[in-house]
């Protein structure tokens, strides 16, 4: 079946410097995508989403490029910080559908 | 602005005991309504999903069911728990497809 996945399961980043959180996803409908930050104890937290017809959005401190050719997402956080320490999951949907499917995760560490 | 609640935010059940896990939503309406569950270090399961009163979509077969019985408001039941329904699990709202779902906070569900 379509899965997204990610390419690393942790991440650790010295504060201060970029990280750069990568998603491959696999449905080639998939039309709608998300990042989401799930800090530990809490749910998952909107942060940014980007739409099939861009390849790039930036919001404060985040930057989500979306290449379809190799269907590969990716979110970079600019000027880490210890508050950006948590888990963060890519999830995607085809246009139309009311449902979102999430990659496994990708658990970044911000080192002060 | 909109809200959603859910509660308790944690809960220790004995085995075959009857569950029911409430999550409300203010601020909007007609709102599609989720039930998804975490394991630990995990993803997101979609359990279920609803775009309106009554209308229950089940993506797991399982031992808990799902009931929309007012616009806003989503309930998580279960007659008899297993060890196996263990895990957190988060409701979440969005205005339609393709736009973000936003979470709650969470349950976390112990079956001892």
């Amino acid at each position: 079946g379509e899965s997204v996945g990610l390419h690393l399961p942790t991440l650790s980043v010295q504060e201060g410097d970029n990280s750069i959180i990568n998603c491959a996803y696999s449905n080639s409908a998939s039309d709608y995508f998300i990042w989401y930050k799930q800090e530990s104890g809490k749910g998952p937290q909107f942060i940014i989403d980007i739409r099939s017809n861009m390849d790039k959005r930036q919001g404060q401190r985040v930057t989500v490029l979306l290449n379809k050719t190799v269907k590969h997402l990716s979110l970079q956080i600019a000027a880490t910080q210890p508050g950006d320490s948590a888990v963060y999951f890519c999830a995607e949907t085809p246009f139309g559908n009311e449902k979102l499917t999430f990659g496994t995760g990708t658990r970044l560490t911000i080192i002060p | 602005s909109q809200t959603i609640h859910q509660w308790p935010a944690t809960l220790v059940q004995p085995v075959g005991s009857p569950l029911s896990l409430e999550c409300t939503v203010e601020g909007t309406s007609n709102p599609n309504l989720y039930w998804y569950r975490q394991a630990a270090g995990r993803g997101l399961q979609l359990l279920f999903y609803s775009v309106g009163i009554g209308q229950i979509s089940s993506e797991v077969p399982q031992n808990l069911s799902a009931s929309r019985p007012q616009d806003r408001q989503f309930i998580l039941s279960s007659k008899k728990l297993l060890l196996s329904d263990s895990g957190f699990y988060l409701c979440a709202w969005s205005s339609g497809g393709n736009q973000p779902q936003h979470f709650g906070d969470g349950t976390r569900l112990s079956i001892l």
